[in-house]
Order: C-alpha cells, then structure tokens, then sequence
C-alpha cells in the first residue's frame, strides 16, 4: 500500500548531539510537512515543502533544519538537541495544486525522540 | 490567527452509545475540515475530510458535519465501540493553503 514511513520508529540521542529523522513516502505528494507532537498536546507545525519550496514556520527554533533531496524524501536534523526537543515528530504529506481546494493529510506513525 | 477549540477535551461512554464531539474555528474562510484519529504512541489516521461545498461526510459509523458560518465541526460516532477509544483530532487550512491548525483534541475512551 502506498503510506508514509518514518525512520525509525523510536531515537534515543544525547543531548547536544545532532540527530537526523527520516520520511519517505509512495504517494508521489508534492507537499511534505514536520510536525512536533509534546505529550497530550496537538501537533505543532515546524516547517513543510512544496514541491523543492522550503516554508519555515516563524516560531521554529533555528536548531531544527530539513532537507528534500527528491519527492519521495525529507529528513528533519536537529543540530544540537535539547531536553525540550524529547517529542513525537510527524511528518505528513498531502497533494495540492493551484487553485485547488486541498487534499487529506496522510501522516506516518511518527518518531519518537529521547534525549538523555 | 485561526484557532481551533475542541470540547470536551476527555469524554468517556458505555460501549454501544451514541457520541457528539466538537470542534470550533475562528476564522471561518475555510475551504475543508479533517478529522483525525490518534491512538497513543502512534501517528494521526486521516478519518474523514469535508470540502466547505459540503455540509456532511459519513464512513460507515462516522459522520461530520461543517457549519462554516457559525465555525463549527461535529463528529458524530454511532454505536461506539471500545475500539474507538482514542483522541480525535480536527483540522482546518491556516495561514495559507497549504498548511492547518490542530484542534486541542478530545481523548474518548469507549468502556465496554
């Protein structure tokens, strides 16, 4: 089935040493979005890609960078983590075209980051 | 700045009732509205999606209704099952077309 994964499904880091997460997906969506999730609260918007477009959430800590080498890709880097960024991160993706009154969001199940 | 409530926040039912859960926006110049679902530990499964044209979607026990005027959503779950117990999330578009806000989320647990 096409879906959207997440790599991997749990991370434990050391505070202060960079860490990368991964998505990739089979949708062949042209929007790539990262959310943090804190426990009982709702995903926070950190930054999404249209198409190779990289749109940047103004409150998003300049520690947390992305990258998409290609469609089916992103990876989220989080240079210097801290005991704050311990979270649930989501990436979704969703279809959209000009004029377009939008698609669902498909999300994968996430990954969950420990910092020590 | 569109913000989105959703009430209330924990609710807990019988197995085989009947449930209304809520979601309020307020900035109506919306163009559809997601529900979500979140079991604990896991990402969000997309349940249904109502394009503003439409007043109501339904899947099998699920339907949603959107009421863009008055900046309401209600999800509507028929004969609840404890599998249903989990957090249900609603979404609306937000500061451009292609990004949404989360609703706050209401946890239901269905007690069999």
């Amino acid at each position: 089935d096409a879906m959207v994964i997440q790599n991997p499904r749990y991370q434990v880091t050391q505070f202060g040493k960079p860490v990368t997460l991964s998505c990739s997906q089979t949708l062949n969506h042209n929007v790539m979005y990262w959310y943090q999730q804190k426990s009982s609260q709702a995903p926070k918007l950190l930054f999404h890609y249209y198409d190779k477009d990289f749109n940047n959430e103004a409150d998003t800590p300049d520690n947390f960078q992305s990258r998409r080498p290609n469609t089916s890709f992103c990876f989220l880097d989080i240079r210097s983590p801290g005991l704050g960024d311990a979270a649930m991160y989501l990436c979704a993706t969703s279809t959209f075209g000009k004029g377009g009154s939008g698609q669902p969001q498909h999300f994968g199940d996430g990954t969950r980051l420990s910092i020590l | 700045k569109q913000e989105v409530t959703q009430i209330p926040a924990a609710l807990s039912v019988p197995e085989g009732e009947n449930l209304v859960l809520n979601c309020s926006f307020t900035d109506s110049a919306i163009y559809n509205l997601q529900w979500f679902r979140q079991d604990p530990g896991k990402g969000l499964t997309s349940l249904l999606l109502i394009q503003s044209s439409q007043r109501e979607q339904t899947s099998g026990r699920l339907n949603a209704s959107l009421d863009k005027s008055s900046g309401r959503s209600t999800l509507y779950i028929a004969a609840s099952q404890p599998g249903d117990s989990a957090t249900y999330l609603c979404a609306v578009p937000s500061g451009g077309y292609q990004k949404v806000t989360f609703g706050t989320g209401t946890k239901l647990q269905v007690i069999p």
